[in-house]
């Protein structure tokens, strides 16, 4: 099936560091989406694009999609202690109305 | 809105027992579904419902069987519970029944053990 495969699995860094997760798939993607889980808690929606290189920023998280849709982005410019959790792409399924999530990239920042 | 809603919170059971664990949204979502949530490998689809009376299955169904009599419930019933089930699990909801275009809203999760 659909397989939406993301890397690094773990990042460590210090605070104010930059960070980046990559998320790649090998077919076109009609869209995609991020999601972040605290430690204990729960995904959280964070983001969806959908266009041929789109960029989307907040605050200072810059989420790219790739030009051909297969491979997506989220940079984090400066970490802080409260951006430690799991980072998710997510993208359609093959069949049905799937979501299928990536393994997810773990952030730990140090103080 | 309570938005979606898990019970129990933390479970332990036995190789063989049963069990249901419950998933409520009160936001008229016609989509819900159930992820497994395992070290290192992500969320995994179990099984989805795009509406009531609808259900099908994901990634990951075996052991697992659901049904959607109502918008507002999406139960998950593990039949005979093995040591390979213990995870956390998380429930799902979104507007439509296109979940990939929707906003996923997901519960707090309920972690099982299985001795």
């Amino acid at each position: 099936g659909q397989q939406v495969m993301q890397i690094p699995q773990y990042q460590h860094v210090q605070e104010g560091e930059d960070f980046t997760t990559y998320c790649n798939s090998s077919t076109t993607l009609s869209n995609i989406q991020w999601y972040k889980q605290r430690p204990g808690g729960h995904p959280v929606f964070l983001i969806q694009l959908v266009k041929s290189g789109e960029v989307k920023k907040q605050k200072r998280l810059t989420f790219q999609f790739g030009e051909a849709k297969k491979n997506s982005s989220l940079h984090i410019t400066a970490t802080q202690t409260t951006d430690v959790g799991t980072y998710f792409c997510a993208g359609p399924g093959t069949s049905g109305s799937r979501l299928t999530f990536g393994e997810g990239t773990q952030l730990t920042v140090n103080p | 809105n309570a938005g979606v809603t898990q019970t129990p919170k933390f479970q332990v059971l036995k190789t063989g027992q049963s069990m249901t664990l419950q998933c409520a949204q009160d936001m008229n979502h016609e989509y819900m579904s159930w992820y497994r949530q395992d070290p290192g490998m992500g969320l995994r689809l179990i099984h989805y419902s795009v509406g009531a009376g609808i259900t099908d299955q994901g990634e990951v169904p075996n052991g697992y069987n659901v049904s959607r009599s109502t918008t507002e419930d999406f139960p998950l019933r593990l039949l005979s519970a093995a040591p390979s089930q213990t995870s956390v699990y998380f429930c799902a909801s979104s507007t439509s029944g296109r979940a990939f275009t929707d906003t996923q809203y997901f519960g707090p999760g309920t972690r099982l053990t299985v001795l």
